[in-house]
Formats: structure tokens, sequence, C-alpha cells
């Protein structure tokens, strides 16, 4: 039973680019949320995607954006990358978007911006 | 002030010994508490996933939730080397017809053989 997958695993962007991650939920889950973790702290939720629709957000400027597939995977991209924006980014996936199963993580992509 | 409070370590035990891990929280509206561990350029992994205030067990680990002091603890028994990970809290409220995770900052913790 595969869990929840990330690509690419590392990824090295200038500032001012652009940039797609990916993440394939664990068999079986369809919602999906992104979180970013800097260095030392806890992961930061960015946004949550149900049904392909965003269901919820964080406090991420609109650089962020994101989409779910009908098959439940789903994409994050940010735009204008700015330094600040290195982190190590992570997609948790979940069953039945509006009761509180636990979610489950994807190893993350590092993201590093020069 | 944050709304979860976690003692970001380092913590440093020998093998062998129980270790008590702890977070504080202010949002009486977290209804769900999960505990995560994470290694090295790896995810959070669900180690301890509970709801109602008292203790639940799983092996070597123990989850307890206090919600009249908004207190959440993990304690591992006979720690062992491959337990030396960071400790994450998170708790979740529902908002917006959907459950928020907010987690803590992690304790670092170096179990020591």
């Amino acid at each position: 039973d595969a869990g929840v997958t990330q690509s690419p695993t590392h990824l090295i962007k200038t500032r001012g680019q652009q940039v797609t991650l990916r993440c394939s939920p664990k068999s079986g889950h369809d919602t999906v949320s992104w979180y970013q973790q800097a260095l030392g702290q806890g992961p930061q939720f960015i946004f949550q995607y149900y049904e392909e629709e965003e269901r919820q957000r964080g406090n991420f400027p609109d650089r962020f954006s994101g989409h779910q597939f009908p098959n439940y995977s789903s994409e994050l991209n940010v735009n204008a990358l700015l330094l600040g924006d290195s982190a190590l980014y992570l997609c948790a996936s979940s069953s039945t978007g509006y009761s509180n199963q636990p979610q489950h993580f994807g190893d993350g992509t590092r993201l590093s911006i020069l | 002030q944050k709304e979860v409070e976690q003692d970001p370590g380092p913590l440093s035990v020998p093998e062998g010994a129980i270790v008590s891990l702890n977070c504080t929280y202010s949002n009486s509206a977290f209804q769900y508490f999960m505990w995560y561990r994470q290694y090295s350029r790896k995810g959070p992994e669900l180690l301890m996933y509970t709801y109602s205030s008292g203790n639940k067990e799983d092996g070597r680990f123990t989850a307890q939730v206090d919600k009249s002091s908004k207190y959440i603890s993990l304690f591992i028994r006979d720690s062992q080397p491959s337990d030396s990970a960071t400790y994450l809290c998170a708790m979740s409220e529902l908002a917006s017809g959907t459950y928020k995770y907010i987690f803590g900052t992690g304790t670092r913790l170096k179990v020591l053989a």
C-alpha cells in the first residue's frame, strides 16, 4: 500500500522563478493538504483541497496556489519565488474531508531559492 | 502568544529512560490531538491520535490529554537510540467545515546508547 508520494525530492530555483510541486495521496484518501516547514519549525498550513476545490487556506499570499485532479493527486504552485520560500514543502492526505481523519505525510520536497 | 507551545529541546536521555514530551495550547476549540515523529530528511510519521481527555497507550508510547489544563504529553518508555528524532505535537479544530491542523515547533530528542 503506497503512502503519500511527492516529487521532486529536491529543487533549486532562483528568485523570481516559478515552481510546481506534485503529490499523490495515500490509497483511499481524497483530501490533500499542503504545508511549509522552515528549518527548526513545525509545519505551517498552506491550504487544503477536497473534491478539486480549495476548502481552506492558511496565512499565505496569493503567490501560492494549488490544484487537485480527479484522481485526487495535487499540485502546489509558487510564483515569483523569494529567498524566504526556501523550506521543506510537505503534502498530507486524509480521507473524507469533513471528518477529522488523521493526516499522513509524504517525505516532502526540499526547495532551495538562490 | 502562539496557539501551540512546545519546547524545542534538544532533549538528551540515556537509553532505557522514560521520556516525557509536552505541549500546551491556548485554543479551547481544539478537539483532536496528534503526535508525529519526524526523522531527519523525512516527513512526519503519525504516532498517536486522540480525542478525549485521558490516556491512550500503544506499545512503548502513551499519549495523555488534559483539556482542562490545555496540556498534552507523550511518554516513551524504554527509550531506544532509534527513537532519536523530532517529535511534533499537532492539534485540530473544526473551521469552515473542515479540520485545520496547528503544529508545535517540535522537540528534538536524542537517546544515547
